[in-house]
């Protein structure tokens, strides 16, 4: 298993600012996985953080917009740049536990949710 | 047709009770399926992954059916603490470009 700590837990913003959401991992994984899950929706992948490369956005999703950090295994960094209503929201952090070629376990953290006024 | 589809419920089910639910999903190359537990404000957790064969795990049943393009959860004995939202799950082999259901709600009553 893998233990995922976020921060902040919550936030409230004013629009127009940004805000950087924190994500540790208690053990070196490859690939960390950043989503949105907006009220009533089901989640969305907005982009995988690679160590060592720039991250993978998913369509809809842009680095001005959400630029990512990965400064090491163990640790990322997701900002929400020039927040607006529509970014209120729960972001989670995810990691892969063991599962092989299948695809294994996601272990998400406890999610930061968001509010834009 | 949505990719990955549930009936968003709620299912209002007394303690004891069979319940059964259904996630369709359009994409026919998919090779990977999951059924995820999300607590009302918690995070999503994995309750099993839904082999080809169909699998059990205590008072779940999980199964797959290929041609109509839908995979099933099917709990049995429904406790109170079964109370939760199970999300669908479903991609290819490897880990990205999951595409996760909006969720099935269930309630269990006393």
């Amino acid at each position: 298993s893998a233990v995922i700590s976020q921060k902040p837990s919550r936030d409230i913003c004013q629009r127009g600012t940004s805000l950087t959401i924190q994500c540790q991992v208690d053990s070196q994984v490859t690939m960390m996985f950043w989503y949105r899950q907006q009220p009533g929706q089901s989640l969305t992948l907005i982009a995988t953080a690679n160590q060592g490369s720039e991250a993978t956005y998913e369509s809809g999703f842009v680095i001005d917009k959400f630029p990512i950090s990965r400064p090491n295994l163990t640790f990322s960094t997701l900002t929400v740049s020039n927040m607006s209503p529509e970014d209120s929201s729960i972001y989670l952090c995810s990691v892969v536990g063991s599962g092989g070629s299948r695809g294994g376990e996601l272990f998400f953290g406890e999610g930061s949710r968001l509010t834009v006024l | 047709r949505k990719e990955v589809e549930q009936d968003p419920g709620p299912f209002n089910v007394p303690e004891g009770a069979t319940v059964a639910f259904n996630c369709t999903y359009s994409n026919s190359a998919s090779q990977s399926f999951f059924w995820y537990r999300q607590d009302c404000r918690k995070e999503p957790k994995l309750l099993m992954s839904v082999y080809s064969s169909g699998n059990e795990d205590g008072r779940f049943t999980a199964q797959l059916n290929r041609a109509s393009q839908y995979i099933s959860l099917l709990i049995r004995d429904s406790k109170l603490s079964d109370s939760a939202t199970y999300l669908c799950v479903v991609g290819p082999l490897g880990y990205s470009t999951l595409t996760f259901g909006k969720g099935t709600m269930l309630l269990v009553s006393p």
